[in-house]
């Protein structure tokens, strides 16, 4: 079952634009919350975390909003730059880890 | 401090032999998990091991594929007489604790390619 859900696939925006990539999960025992950034041939790499204590979690370009009600977290980029063209996945943790299946954004220069 | 090490990187075996992958975790690292990307789909939890034991296989598949992660040495998936469908990117991630605070960092995979 998919316990980490990322309903959109893909995702194509322009440079300097602001990057919104979604992600919602079904199990209540999540507790912290991780994008994870993977080019290709590369393995994934941290990005950003969020506690299921906090709502939002700032870190450069890169926030993370968690709507624990909704269970829906959030990732924004802004601006985008071409660099962040990759493959974003969302991860639960709670204790055991689950993925979401990723969103490919494309940054247009 | 060198990160989390995979080899090989791409492995290509024929249907009915046996493929074995390795990892080696983050220096200090004493936790790992293997993960496998099929196409187009996303990460697949399979194992989670600690030195010596498995804590979680709930990810793995029933049959012909096992994991060990020794005293010494890399730990290594194991997967018996391949089959096309296993054909997929196999991540390794390694922590230092087990939490659910606790970040993974992950190698960069291995491509298997079954025949």
């Amino acid at each position: 079952d998919q316990q980490v859900k990322q309903n959109s696939p893909s995702l194509s925006v322009q440079e300097g634009r602001i990057s919104i990539l979604n992600c919602d999960y079904t199990n209540s025992m999540f507790d912290y919350f991780l994008w994870y950034k993977k080019y290709p041939a590369e393995g994934p790499t941290f990005l950003i975390s969020i506690s299921s204590i906090k709502d939002k979690n700032e870190d450069g370009r890169f926030t993370v909003f968690l709507n624990k009600s909704a269970k829906h977290l959030s990732l924004h980029i802004v601006p985008s730059q071409p660099g962040d063209s990759a493959v974003y996945f969302c991860a639960a943790s709670g204790p055991d880890m689950r993925f979401g299946a990723g969103t490919r954004l494309t940054v247009k220069p | 401090n060198a990160g989390v090490m995979q080899n090989p990187r791409h492995l290509v075996r024929r249907r009915g032999q046996e493929a074995r992958l390795r990892c080696s975790p983050m220096k200090g690292h004493s936790h790992v998990y293997w993960y496998r990307q099929l196409p187009e789909e996303g990460l697949k939890f399979m194992v989670y091991l600690q030195k010596e034991n498995i804590i979680d296989e709930s990810g793995m598949p029933k049959e012909r594929f096992s994991a060990e992660f020794p005293k010494e040495g890399p730990s290594i998936l194991r997967i018996q007489q391949v089959v096309r469908g296993d054909s997929a990117a196999y991540f390794c991630a390694s922590s230092p604790v087990s939490g659910s605070t606790d970040t993974q960092y992950f190698g960069p995979g291995t491509r298997l390619t079954v025949l």
